[in-house]
């Protein structure tokens, strides 16, 4: 099972926003919308930051919101601030009855 | 509060087998899913696979099949991974995660437990 795509780093000063995308195939994703988002900082276990697609779970900022078009996801952080940089990794539940994670991107804030 | 606690750091020689654990509580543990997800050094989490804790059925990863084996102890609220015949490529932070049934996410997660492999 190959990784999902995602780009190595994206980059944004205080208060902007980025986009993360995530590009897997047909058997990645499905047709259903079980991707989900972890946010990692160094030295720290994963934290759920998105779950199908699209929903927060509890305590979760709502300037962190997702997407998803064909075979790309997408996480966007909008009003960006010093404490988002970290690293995000996509996820996904595949037809095969397992999961896939994404190459992983580093968010920096500028 | 929900709290998965693994047990700690490992050091094997190339191979030999190793053997985590992941200690549930905060809930119960029979209603949850337990996932393992590895992390070599500067890379990317990988899925490894997952043990539903009521009924002890399990699912691996293409890649670790024939390797791995993951257990579980319902009066213990644990859930195990072994690996077996370890190179210098399995060292790595080894994480479980709870499951999140319908919405198969990874809701939350133990500290991470530091596997080397070094002869």
């Amino acid at each position: 099972q190959s990784a999902l795509t995602q780009p190595p780093s994206v980059s944004g000063s205080p208060g902007q926003s980025v986009t993360i995308s995530c590009t897997g195939n047909t058997s990645d994703f499905g047709s259903h919308n079980r991707v989900s988002w972890y946010r990692q900082s160094p030295g720290t276990a994963p934290k759920l930051m998105i779950y199908e697609v699209s929903n927060r779970p509890s305590g979760v900022p709502d300037r962190f919101s997702g997407s998803k078009s064909a075979n790309t996801a997408s996480l966007t952080i909008s009003g960006l601030q010093a404490e988002d940089e970290a690293d995000y990794y996509c996820s996904s539940y595949t037809t095969s009855d397992t999961y896939v994670f994404g190459t992983g991107t580093k968010v920096n804030v500028l | 509060q929900v709290q998965l606690v693994q047990s700690g750091a490992e050091v094997k020689k190339p191979g030999a087998s190793v053997k985590i654990s992941c200690k549930a509580s905060g809930y119960t543990f029979i209603t949850y899913a337990v996932h393992w997800v590895r992390q070599a050094p500067g890379q990317r989490l990988e899925w490894m696979g997952w043990i539903n804790a009521a009924n002890g059925k399990t699912k691996y990863s293409q890649k670790f099949q024939g390797r791995v084996t993951i257990t579980k102890s319902t009066s213990a609220s644990t859930a195990y991974l072994e690996l077996s015949s370890l190179t210098s490529e399995d060292t790595a932070v080894y994480y479980c995660a709870r499951g999140w049934g319908p919405h198969n996410a990874f809701e939350f997660w133990g500290q991470g437990t530091l596997v080397t492999v070094s002869s």
